[in-house]
C-alpha cells in the first residue's frame, strides 16, 4: 500500500496567515493526490483534486501542487471558517490511502 | 442536490453483523463509481471498500472476507454487509461518489459501535 504521510500534524496560526501543509507519498503517484477539509461532527468535504484542480465552489484562496513525491495544500490566507483538520489522499493506486490529518488551530 | 444518506449504524456485539445502507438523489447513480470510507474516534479516514459502475469491487485487507459492498442501481442505493465486527470496526461510516479519482460527495455519516 502506497503510505501517505502528511506534516505537520497540527499548525497554530491567525487569521490573514498564509499557510502550507505538505504530503509525501512513498512512491510515485503521478498527480493522483486530492485535499479534503474536514471539520467536527462532519463529513470530510473535496478541495482539491488532482494535486492542483479547485474543486467547483472553494475559494481561491486554497490551492495545491505538486514537486515529485511531495504536495503542498496553501491557504494563502486564512479565513475563521478554514480552522478545521486537513487530509490528503492518493487515488493513484488500490487501495486508496488518506494522511494521518493536519490539524489547524487558531 | 446531490445528497448521499446512510443508515443501519448502532450498537452490535464483537463477532455480530450489521448492514449499512447509503440511500443518493440527485444524480444518476449507476454512472458512478462508490466507496465506504470510515473514520475511527480520533483518528483518521481509512477506506474499507469500492464498488464501480459493473459492478466491481475491492477491499483492503484488514476487511476482505468480512465486509461486501454491493449496490441496487434501481433503488439508487448501496450497502456494506459486514460480518465478525471486531472492536477495531468501530467508527463512523460514509458512504462517497468517486468522479474520475476523486470523492467528490459524501454524506454524513452513520456510526457503527462494536461492543459487548
Amino acid at each position: 500500500d502506497i503510505q501517505m504521510t502528511q506534516s505537520p500534524s497540527s499548525l497554530s496560526a491567525s487569521v490573514g496567515d498564509r499557510v502550507t501543509i505538505t504530503c509525501r507519498a512513498s512512491q510515485s503517484i503521478s498527480r493522483s493526490l486530492n485535499w479534503y477539509q474536514q471539520k467536527p461532527g462532519n463529513a470530510p468535504k473535496l478541495l482539491i483534486y488532482t494535486a492542483s484542480s479547485l474543486q467547483s465552489g472553494v475559494p481561491s484562496r486554497f490551492s495545491g501542487s505538486e514537486s515529485g513525491t511531495d504536495f503542498t495544500l496553501t491557504i494563502s490566507s486564512l479565513q475563521p471558517e478554514d480552522f478545521a483538520t486537513y487530509y490528503c489522499q492518493q487515488s493513484y493506486s488500490n487501495p486508496p490511502t488518506f494522511g494521518q490529518g493536519t490539524k489547524l488551530e487558531i | 442536490e446531490v445528497q448521499l444518506v446512510e443508515s443501519g449504524g448502532g450498537l452490535v456485539q464483537p463477532g455480530g453483523s450489521l448492514r449499512l445502507s447509503c440511500a443518493a438523489s440527485g444524480f444518476t447513480f449507476s454512472n458512478y463509481d462508490m466507496h465506504w470510507v470510515r473514520q475511527t474516534p480520533g483518528k483518521g479516514l481509512e477506506w474499507v471498500s469500492g464498488i464501480g459502475t459493473a459492478g466491481d469491487t475491492y477491499y483492503p485487507d484488514s476487511v476482505k472476507g468480512r465486509f461486501t459492498i454491493s449496490r441496487e442501481n434501481a433503488e439508487n442505493s448501496l450497502y456494506l454487509q459486514m460480518n465478525s465486527l471486531r472492536a477495531g470496526d468501530t467508527a463512523v461510516y460514509y458512504c462517497a461518489r468517486e468522479i474520475w479519482d476523486y470523492m467528490d460527495v459524501w454524506g454524513e455519516g452513520t456510526t457503527v459501535t462494536v461492543s459487548s
